[in-house]
């Protein structure tokens, strides 16, 4: 297996835009977690779906975040509009029943300027 | 989840056992203690978890005391590669839990770094 695949990398924008970070977990798991990474706040739980559907989202900072699971295999976080604030790197992992351990995708370093 | 907390940093010369240390005085009998790293530029990865015994893999060792209110990861032979932030993480964990259980509150860590 590939492992978590988060798309893009690099992700680069204007202040007002919006932006879609990407995931695909790893296949047969059925948990997938947002995280996201600043230097003065660490790595923050954002929102986690177990079997698709959205259980805790109590870290979704604000309304302009926005994330779904349209199936097993792939989730989207939107940021409608972004501001500079929002720049950080977010992190995507999964996991699935019986498994001990969660299992993190490469990133998405987002600068919104 | 328990809090814990661990060292800012720690130095370690290559070849030797890097030892980290974890307190987590106000662990629940349910609660297991989990241990993940971040290499620079990456994802978090997955070290080694235990509840009360001690615990080894391929990557570490687990030593947890008797009273379960600290725990230390020890790498055997430490290498270049190894520096990193490592994470002890305490939540819990039980057979035919759902994937959602691996939700992870994660401190400030140990930079562990290792040098020549």
């Amino acid at each position: 297996d590939a492992g978590v695949i988060q798309s893009p990398r690099h992700e680069v924008t204007e202040m007002g835009q919006e932006v879609t970070l990407r995931c695909k977990p790893i296949s047969g798991h059925n948990s997938l977690f947002w995280y996201r990474q600043t230097m003065m706040r660490g790595l923050e739980l954002l929102i986690y779906f177990n079997n698709n559907v959205p259980i805790d989202d109590s870290g979704m900072p604000e309304d302009r975040f926005s994330a779904k699971m349209p199936n097993a295999s792939f989730s989207t976080l939107k940021i409608q509009p972004s501001e500079p604030r929002d720049s950080a790197v977010y992190f995507c992992a999964s996991s699935g029943t019986g498994i001990t351990e969660a299992f993190f995708g490469q990133g998405t370093r987002l600068t919104v300027v | 989840d328990a809090k814990t907390t661990q060292p800012p940093s720690m130095d370690c010369a290559e070849g030797r056992a890097a030892n980290l240390p974890c307190n987590h005085s106000t662990i629940s009998g349910n609660e297991y203690v989990y241990w993940y790293r971040q290499i620079h530029s990456q994802g978090p990865q997955y070290i080694i978890h235990g509840l009360k015994n001690n615990e080894t893999n391929e990557m570490a060792s687990l030593i947890i005391t008797e009273d379960r209110k600290s725990s230390t990861l020890i790498l055997p032979h430490a290498t270049l590669r190894d520096t990193a932030v490592y994470y002890c993480i305490v939540r819990v964990a039980r057979r035919g839990l759902t994937g959602g259980g691996n939700k992870l509150t994660f401190g400030t860590g140990t930079q562990l770094k290792v040098e020549l």
